[in-house]
């Protein structure tokens, strides 16, 4: 199992450029996560999915869309990058039956400059 | 609203001994996990040890143990036996059992000394 993976682990843009970082997890969660992580900082919630088809707002979701694919993918998007959002972002997923809390599973991060 | 502190920015250790990493939460849920993930200088997130609140026991896991202290809503890790692989940062996080977010702390930067 590659468990939690994330493309590009790399990327350069420019302000105003647009992209989307890809994930894909194969352990059959039900939820998944993005999270930016700034220096000296935690990893803050950028958006997440309870399940396949619903999605909701973290606690930075401002320049940011996503797309839950299927079970196995999120995507985020950047529809306008901006220096602000030059960060390591990181993807998770995680089971969630009721009742009871899961860790998290995080892909290797993506790296993103915006000059 | 969910929230976790941890109030060592920086902690170091000479190799073989114990450590204690700080973590402090606020929740008004009753039902909830805390979890320790450990991040190395390569940059992924690596899941360590978990306690859920109900959990009457202490979590351990081989060098890892949590001190769960419910009444004063502490979560602290206990490294014991440290290694110079040890040397990493460690976050503190909690999800609240109905809900989807998890929260962490801002981390503690471990390094161990040889």
């Amino acid at each position: 199992n590659a468990g939690v993976t994330q493309t590009p682990k790399f990327q350069v843009l420019k302000t105003g450029q647009s992209m989307t970082l890809q994930c894909a997890q194969d352990m059959n969660h039900n939820s998944m996560y993005w999270y930016r992580q700034d220096p000296g900082m935690g990893l803050r919630l950028i958006y997440y999915s309870a399940s396949e088809g619903t999605t909701d707002k973290g606690e930075v979701p401002n320049g940011y869309n996503v797309s839950r694919l299927n079970k196995r993918e999120f995507s985020l998007r950047l529809e306008s990058a901006a220096p602000s959002q030059t960060s390591v972002y990181f993807c998770a997923s995680s089971e969630n039956p009721v009742g009871q809390a899961y860790e998290q599973y995080f892909g290797p991060g993506t790296r993103l400059t915006v000059t | 609203a969910q929230k976790i502190t941890q109030t060592q920015p920086g902690m170091f250790v000479q190799e073989k001994e114990a450590v204690t990493l700080d973590c402090t939460y606020d929740t008004s849920d009753p039902s909830y996990g805390l979890f320790w993930y450990k991040q190395p200088s390569s940059g992924e997130m690596i899941f360590l040890i978990y306690q859920g609140s109900y959990d009457q026991q202490n979590a351990t896991e081989g060098r890892y143990s949590l001190n769960f202290q419910k009444a004063r809503k502490s979560a602290n890790l206990v490294i014991s036996a440290s290694q110079l692989g040890d040397s990493a940062m460690y976050f503190c996080a909690m999800r609240e059992v109905y809900g989807q977010n998890f929260v962490f702390g801002p981390g503690t930067r471990l390094s161990v000394l040889p």
